[in-house]
């Protein structure tokens, strides 16, 4: 199947600073991809949808400019949390779609200080 | 636009007994429906889909058109079945580079030995 990878794993950083995470697809192409965030026993909740080679579409409710979204490739796509707040610790996970269903990256573990 | 519900947050069986997870879905079309697994510290990942009518792990899904539902079952739940289940649609287009992505909420199977 599919292999959909993220980086880093799991990070730790300090109130204010911003955090880069990454989304790759390792062995196809994903002109879409799926950022979601998931509190600890709770259900996915999708932020937006990254699309490559044009802007990303925000569910409502979801700061655009808190989470920026970049899709520069065809293999990946990037998460920025800015300016990162402690409410922010989360679980992102991402996920890429071949055809019709989707395959998710193992998750980062953000946690702000 | 499709949408999935899962009325249970939370199931709790115990080993050897049947489980089954409900799904039920409105849709504007013909229903494709996925049931996604997440074990503990791990990815979600893809447990079956209605359009091949496979069993995975001893867990079948069957489309019911008269009850809009597609419910996940299994004879004999086992310890290692407890994990969060995702009832989903497929990843549709629905106009530019918008998508239209309901997650059901997700239920917690817990089988207790």
């Amino acid at each position: 199947g599919a292999v959909v990878s993220q980086h880093p794993s799991w990070v730790i950083c300090k109130s204010g600073t911003s955090v880069k995470i990454e989304c790759r697809s390792l062995d196809f192409q994903a002109t879409t991809m799926f950022w979601y965030r998931q509190f600890p026993k709770q259900s996915l909740m999708l932020m937006a949808t990254s699309n490559e080679g044009s802007k990303a579409t925000y569910e409502q409710g979801v700061e655009k400019d808190k989470f920026l979204i970049n899709h520069a490739s065809l293999t990946l796509s990037t998460l920025t949390v800015t300016s990162a707040h402690p409410e922010d610790s989360s679980f992102y996970i991402c996920s890429a779609t071949p055809h019709n269903e989707q395959f998710f990256g193992p998750g980062t573990r953000l946690t702000v200080l | 636009a499709q949408r999935v519900t899962q009325p249970e947050k939370l199931l709790s069986v115990f080993k050897g007994a049947p489980v089954e997870l409900k799904c039920n879905y409105s849709y504007s079309g013909s229903p494709e429906l996925f049931w996604y697994v997440q074990y503990s510290r791990q990815r979600l990942q893809l447990l079956l889909r209605h359009i091949s009518r496979e069993s995975i792990k001893g867990f079948t899904a069957d489309l019911n058109k008269g009850e809009t539902s597609f419910h996940l079952k299994k004879p004999f739940a086992q310890e290692e079945d407890s994990a969060m289940y995702y009832c989903a649609p497929p990843v549709i287009k629905s106009g530019g580079s918008n998508y239209k992505l309901t997650f059901g909420k997700g239920t917690l199977l817990t089988v207790n030995p």
